[in-house]
């Protein structure tokens, strides 16, 4: 079945720093893929998403792309700040652009920004 | 801005009793889903719920659990005797068509003493 492996946290940096938090998945076909981020006391928001292979998505600094040859979508920012410390989660959703059905979720990287 | 709503934030109960979460979705969203996350573990999924019935379960989702969407505007999961191992953040989510994103609630906390 699918699965999703992210690295494993938590991940604390300066303000200012470059942040990389790696996730790989198992799938048959060709998946959906999201960054969602978990701010305290909130629900899951959609950070970013791409649907097929080579796509990259962003939002508010944060990059993903979609690596079909190594099943990955790492997530990227070039400079954080201490407003994205948060948890984010990598998921994994049906095939063919849509976002409909369950999401496999990772395990979520704690990300903690000093100022 | 619309949001999905759930209550309580915390619910405290005890082996074998009946709990009911609750969830106010964003209104004209279609699709409606469960999931829960057991502390330290993976946010798994649990059932979705399209035109008022189930269209997906996991396994976790055994008879002991139902979901219900008795008044157009609430979702509700209900786990009829709850075990200890029931004990996880529970996340309720609501989706206004298959090609938008899934929104999620903040999340009850349920606990099994």
């Amino acid at each position: 079945g699918n699965s999703v492996t992210q690295m494993e946290g938590p991940v604390t940096l300066s303000e200012e720093a470059f942040l990389t938090i790696n996730c790989t998945y198992t799938a048959t076909g060709y998946p959906s893929l999201f960054w969602y981020v978990q701010y305290p006391g909130e629900g899951l928001q959609l950070l970013l998403k791409a649907t097929k292979a080579d796509d990259k998505g962003s939002n508010k600094g944060f990059e993903a792309t979609y690596r079909k040859e190594t099943t990955s979508f790492h997530l990227e920012k070039g400079s954080v700040q201490v407003s994205d410390s948060a948890v984010y989660f990598c998921a994994l959703g049906n095939a063919g652009g849509t976002s409909y059905g369950k999401l496999t979720f990772g395990q979520g990287t704690i990300l903690t920004v000093h100022p | 801005e619309p949001e999905v709503t759930q209550t309580p934030s915390h619910q405290v109960t005890q082996m074998g009793q009946e709990v009911i979460l609750r969830c106010v979705p964003i209104s004209n969203h279609l699709y409606f889903y469960w999931y829960r996350q057991i502390l330290g573990q993976k946010v798994e999924f649990l059932v979705s719920f399209y035109n008022n019935e189930i269209s997906e379960k996991s396994e976790i989702f055994d008879d002991q659990f139902s979901v219900e969407r008795p008044d157009g505007s609430n979702f509700t999961l209900k786990i009829r005797s709850t075990k200890l191992e029931d004990s996880a953040m529970y996340f309720c989510a609501s989706q206004g068509s298959s090609y938008n994103e899934q929104f999620f609630g903040p999340g009850t906390r349920l606990t099994v003493l």
